[in-house]
């Protein structure tokens, strides 16, 4: 299973970009990124996803380097209520798919 | 948006009964659901895959006969704790993949506690 890096821990001030990075570099070529984040004590809130192309959402962008081993997640005006735990996720497929979730990194947006 | 509905959010039980958890697609149809546990200060561990009108597809470690998973309906998924002990006391999370916008999407959680 590929599996996913990201740092521990990560701040960020109020209205500046967030950018947290993650390295995949297991990742296979049909492996989609996924990026989700967990408030405490709330269910994981989907944000985006991709395969090869940069995408961008309403939410955040996701850059993904042209050999696909890492990836980062750009919050581009972050606010106090971004503060949460990042997780970046290779869905993993095997018959079936599977999200594995890592370690993710806490951000926190200071004021 | 897609939503799905969780519960009972939070559950109180004695060790030996048994605590039906339940998980519910409110807008779209969802073959798999996949539920996961979380304690304290840790990440998401996937427990087991649940297919609809199939056996749900456990994990290593997971104890099949502890856990029971049913995906009866295409918008239904139960898990059931059977004869809860205090060590299955934990936060356990469910959700719902929708294919057609390739997302997995997650309901609120529902937090166990067993006295």
């Amino acid at each position: 299973d590929a599996k996913t890096t990201q740092p521990t821990s990560m701040d960020c001030a109020e209205g500046r970009a967030a950018n947290l990075p993650c390295n995949h570099s297991t990742i296979s070529g049909n492996e989609y990124v996924y990026w989700y984040r967990q408030i405490h004590s709330q269910g994981p809130q989907y944000i985006i996803h991709g395969l090869k192309n940069n995408e961008t959402n309403e939410m955040a962008s996701l850059i993904i380097t042209e050999d696909r081993k890492s990836s980062t997640l750009i919050l581009p005006h972050a606010t106090l209520r971004d503060t949460a735990v990042y997780y970046c996720i290779v869905r993993v497929t095997s018959g079936t798919y599977k999200y594995i979730f890592g370690t993710g990194t806490r951000l926190k947006v200071l004021a | 948006g897609a939503v799905v509905s969780q519960h009972p959010s939070w559950v109180i039980c004695k060790s030996g009964t048994s605590v039906k958890i339940e998980c519910r697609s409110l807008d779209f149809q969802a073959t798999t659901m996949f539920w996961y546990r979380q304690f304290p200060k840790q990440s998401l561990m996937l427990m087991a895959t649940s297919n609809e009108g199939s056996k749900a597809t456990y994990e290593q470690g997971v104890e099949k006969d502890k856990f029971l998973i049913n995906h009866a309906s295409l918008t239904l998924s139960t898990l059931t704790v059977t004869s809860a002990h205090p060590e299955d006391s934990s936060f356990y999370i469910c959700s719902a993949y929708r294919g057609g916008a390739n997302v997995l999407t997650f309901g609120a959680g529902s937090r166990l506690t067993v006295l």
